[in-house]
């Protein structure tokens, strides 16, 4: 079945540090992938997203890859700010709508 | 302004009994979901909607129910019969259309003791 792994964390940076959250998957066709961010006691929301292969997309610095070649969907950031501490959420579209998440990766930007 | 509202925002609940959630959304939005979430985990789909009148079970739908009765409102509620109630429940609404994201309410946190 579909399937998606990030990289484990938490991950902990000093603000304007550069960023990487890894997140492969499994899938068969071509479904859409997404990055969500949850700030804390908060729900989900989208971040970005990518809907074919080579797509970037992009959102407050953060930007992703759609890697067909290598069934990723890396999420970067080239200076990360204290405001940007949060989990973050890989996602790709199953059939019907669903969307299958990645475990989430906790993110701590000091200052 | 266009959203989804999950009320109450947290939830205090004897064991054995049955509680329900509230989520409605005024997006216009054919499809609604029902998440769990524990501690360090990611998301776990519990039960989710197309179009009124039906449902489908998620991934780990026992010791749940949900109702489709209106477009805008899709209740959960957690039965005695879950074993470990305990969590935070996220509702989602989305368009039934391919790629289009899904939106996200601000969660219950249940508690049962």
């Amino acid at each position: 079945g579909d399937s998606v792994t990030q990289m484990e964390g938490p991950v902990t940076l000093s603000e304007e540090a550069f960023l990487t959250i890894n997140c492969t998957y499994t899938a068969t066709g071509y479904p859409s992938l997404f990055w969500y961010v949850q700030y804390p006691g908060e729900g989900l929301q989208l971040l970005l997203k990518a809907t074919k292969a080579d797509d970037k997309g992009s959102n407050k610095g953060f930007e992703a890859t759609y890697r067909k070649e290598t069934t990723s969907f890396h999420l970067e950031k080239g200076s990360v700010q204290v405001s940007d501490s949060a989990v973050y959420f890989c996602a790709l579209e199953t059939s019907g709508s669903r969307l299958t998440f990645g475990e989430g990766t906790q993110l701590t930007v000091n200052p | 302004d266009g959203g989804i509202t999950q009320s109450p925002k947290y939830l205090f609940r004897k064991e054995g009994q049955n509680v329900t959630l509230s989520c409605e959304q005024n997006l216009n939005h054919d499809a609604m979901y029902w998440y769990r979430q524990d501690p360090g985990q990611g998301l776990r789909l519990i039960y989710y909607s197309q179009i009124v009148n039906d449902f489908q079970k998620g991934d780990i739908a026992e010791g749940y129910s949900v109702s489709r009765e209106k477009k805008e409102s899709f209740p959960l509620t957690v039965t005695s019969a879950q074993k470990n109630p305990t969590a935070f429940y996220l509702c989602a609404s989305s368009r039934m259309v391919a790629s289009y994201e899904q939106y996200f309410g601000p969660g219950t946190r249940l508690t049962v003791t």
